[in-house]
């Protein structure tokens, strides 16, 4: 059975960084481009980031571009997402999402929910 | 960017009707869409993909059309059990912009 597992979420102040883990299991994601979606609290979803197979090629939303940085540890079989220079509108719970054949995603993980705030 | 925008944000229709929601795409993405269901306090789910294929598991209620910059989901016969926000979601390139969603309730 696929399943993702996010943690490392948690309260931050702003200016302040924070590392998310994405734990995979039931797949091996070496195979798969990874992604990061985000929800604020009773909003809708936001597509963050993606990444490929070996880690070469990433993608950011404009949102957080330049402050997000995307990674994996194939042999760990754990995708990260690095979030420095935080803001009060990055408070959101963050899910993992394996890409399918194409460029949507066909399984999520649970959600870490992370707070900006003094 | 090309920016997605999803109508009705919200609708209520009694359970057997037939629901249309409605997804634009600013500029043209052949048949690049994607169409998620989130349930209240869940994670979202694939429902369709490529404007009209639906997901494996997926009830044959639902289903997907569109080309280009007009997209639909379509209920045949709406259930209590699909309560849930949907969005629509274009991945023809980078960034993969979601619609804005819409929920939808039991009349």
């Amino acid at each position: 059975e696929v399943q993702l597992v996010e943690s490392g979420g948690g309260l931050v102040q702003p200016g302040g960084s924070l590392r998310l883990s994405c734990a995979a299991s039931g797949f091996t994601i070496s195979s798969y481009w990874m992604h990061w979606v985000r929800q604020a609290p009773g909003k809708g979803l936001v597509w963050v980031s993606r990444i490929n197979t070996d880690g070469s090629i990433t993608g950011y939303a404009d949102s957080v571009k330049g402050r997000f940085t995307t990674s994996r540890d194939n042999a760990k079989n754990t995708l990260y997402l690095q979030m420095n220079s935080l803001r009060a509108e990055d408070t959101a719970v963050y899910y993992c999402a394996r890409e399918a054949g194409g460029w949507y995603v066909d399984h999520w993980g649970q959600g870490t929910l992370v707070t900006v705030s003094s | 960017d090309i920016q997605m925008t999803q109508s009705p944000s919200s609708l209520s229709a009694s359970v057997g009707d037939r629901v249309t929601i409605t997804c634009r795409a600013s500029q043209g993405i052949s048949n690049y869409l994607a169409w998620y269901q989130q349930k209240p306090g869940k994670v979202p789910k694939l429902l369709i993909y490529a404007a009209s294929t639906l997901q494996s598991g997926v009830p044959s209620r639902f289903s997907g059309s569109g080309s280009g910059t007009h997209f639909t989901l379509t209920i045949s016969s709406l259930q209590p059990e699909d309560v849930a926000a949907y969005y629509c979601q274009k991945y023809d390139s980078v960034p993969l912009t979601f619609g804005g969603g819409t929920k939808v309730e039991i009349k």
